[in-house]
Order: structure tokens, then C-alpha cells, then sequence
């Protein structure tokens, strides 16, 4: 059973630019969170989203920002017209009911 | 409603003991405990719910006071391989759903 995926493991963007950061949850899990983590932080819960519908979304910042789980397909963070502030480790996790599954997380470097 | 983690360092020597604390200002449903070591994802360790206790590893146990809305993460004859930060994610009583807020950690260091 492979673990939670993450793409891309680094990703770079100039100022301005869109990133798109994909998670794909571990094979019956039908939960997904997304945190960002900045250096020498915790991690920040942005999202939860079930397939199709956004649980909570209290962490998200409310512009340039958003998130999908469609039916079929990886969840997508989506970050438009990213600024330097934004540069950050992304992870997702993935859960069945309880324990929540992390991915290798997005490096972010928005230059 | 950002849990409080104690102490934010610990330097040991192998073999040696610690405790992580972790303790909120809400009544909590369960508390998550993970460790993350440097450039990698945080690695779940255990969960620990309301009205009962859960070891999740051999050396490392926690035990969670819903009276007090604390838990403790206990590292006995610590290992090498222990190194890393220590994270706690808490799940509070009325959210309705499962979401975790996460402490800032506790970097721990084992030498040899």
C-alpha cells in the first residue's frame, strides 16, 4: 500500500506566478488535510476536504488561495499570484478516520 | 488554541530518559503525537483519546490527563535514531469532525 504522494517534492515560482501543489491520499483514505510548515515551525492546518466538499477551511488564508478533492484524481492546493511570504513546506496527510498519514511535502521557493 | 509543548529542546545522551509535554486550554477528544526529522514528513507515533491510553511503541509511551487537557510522551534508553522534532496535535471536544491543531515542537537531540 503506497504511502501518502506528494508532487512536486520542490517547486519553484517567481513572484506573481501560480503554484499547484497535487496530494494523493493513501488508498482508502477518504480524508485529506493540507498544513504548511515554515522553518522551524509547527504545522500550520490551512484545509480538510473530503471528497468533493471542503470540511474546514479555517486556516486558509481567504485570497489566493484554494482547494479541491474531486471524485476522481489527486487533491490540488492552488496558491495564485504567489508572493515571497509564501515560501513554505506544504504537506498533506491523508486519514481513514483517526491517525492522520503525512506526505513528503512541496518545498515551496518563491523567488 | 495552539497547544503548549515543554520544554522546546532536549539534549540527551543514548540511553538517557525524557518527557515532552503538551497541554491545552480546551477540553480535548484526543491527542496526536509525531516526530519529524530534519528536510523529511512529520511520522505518525501515536494517538491517544479520550478515556483510554494508547502506547503506540516499544520506548516511547504517552499518557494523556483529560482533566488536566495534558499529555506526556515518555522516551526511555533513548536511541540514536530518536533525534528529531516532536510534534503534538490536539483534537478539541466540540469541533464535530477530526481536525488537528499542532504545538511548535520539541527538538530533540541524542548524542552518543
Amino acid at each position: 500500500n503506497a504511502g501518502v504522494m506528494q508532487n512536486p517534492r520542490h517547486l519553484v515560482r517567481r513572484r506573481g506566478q501560480e503554484a499547484r501543489l497535487r496530494c494523493s491520499p493513501m488508498k482508502g483514505h477518504s480524508h485529506v488535510y493540507w498544513y504548511r510548515q515554515l522553518p522551524e515551525e509547527g504545522l500550520k492546518f490551512m484545509v480538510y476536504l473530503q471528497k468533493e466538499n471542503i470540511i474546514d477551511e479555517s486556516g486558509m488564508p481567504k485570497e489566493r488561495f484554494s482547494a479541491e478533492f474531486p471524485k476522481e484524481g489527486p487533491s490540488i492546493l492552488r496558491i495564485q499570484q504567489v508572493v515571497r511570504g509564501d515560501s513554505a513546506a506544504y504537506f498533506c496527510a491523508s486519514s481513514p478516520v483517526n491517525e492522520q498519514f503525512f506526505g513528503p511535502g512541496t518545498r515551496l521557493t518563491v523567488l | 488554541q495552539q497547544p503548549v509543548q515543554s520544554p522546546q529542546a532536549v539534549i540527551l545522551r543514548e540511553g538517557e530518559d525524557a518527557v515532552i509535554n503538551c497541554s491545552s486550554s480546551k477540553a480535548l477528544y484526543s491527542v496526536h503525537w509525531y516526530r519529524q526529522k530534519h528536510g523529511e514528513a512529520p511520522v505518525f507515533l501515536m494517538i491517544l483519546l479520550k478515556g483510554g491510553e494508547q502506547k503506540g511503541h516499544e520506548k516511547i509511551s504517552a499518557s494523556f490527563n483529560e482533566k488536566k487537557q495534558q499529555s506526556s510522551l515518555y522516551l526511555t534508553a533513548s536511541q540514536l535514531s530518536y533525534s528529531g522534532t516532536y510534534f503534538c496535535g490536539t483534537e478539541i471536544m466540540d469541533s464535530g469532525y477530526s481536525t488537528l491543531t499542532f504545538g511548535k515542537g520539541t527538538m530533540l537531540l541524542v548524542s552518543p
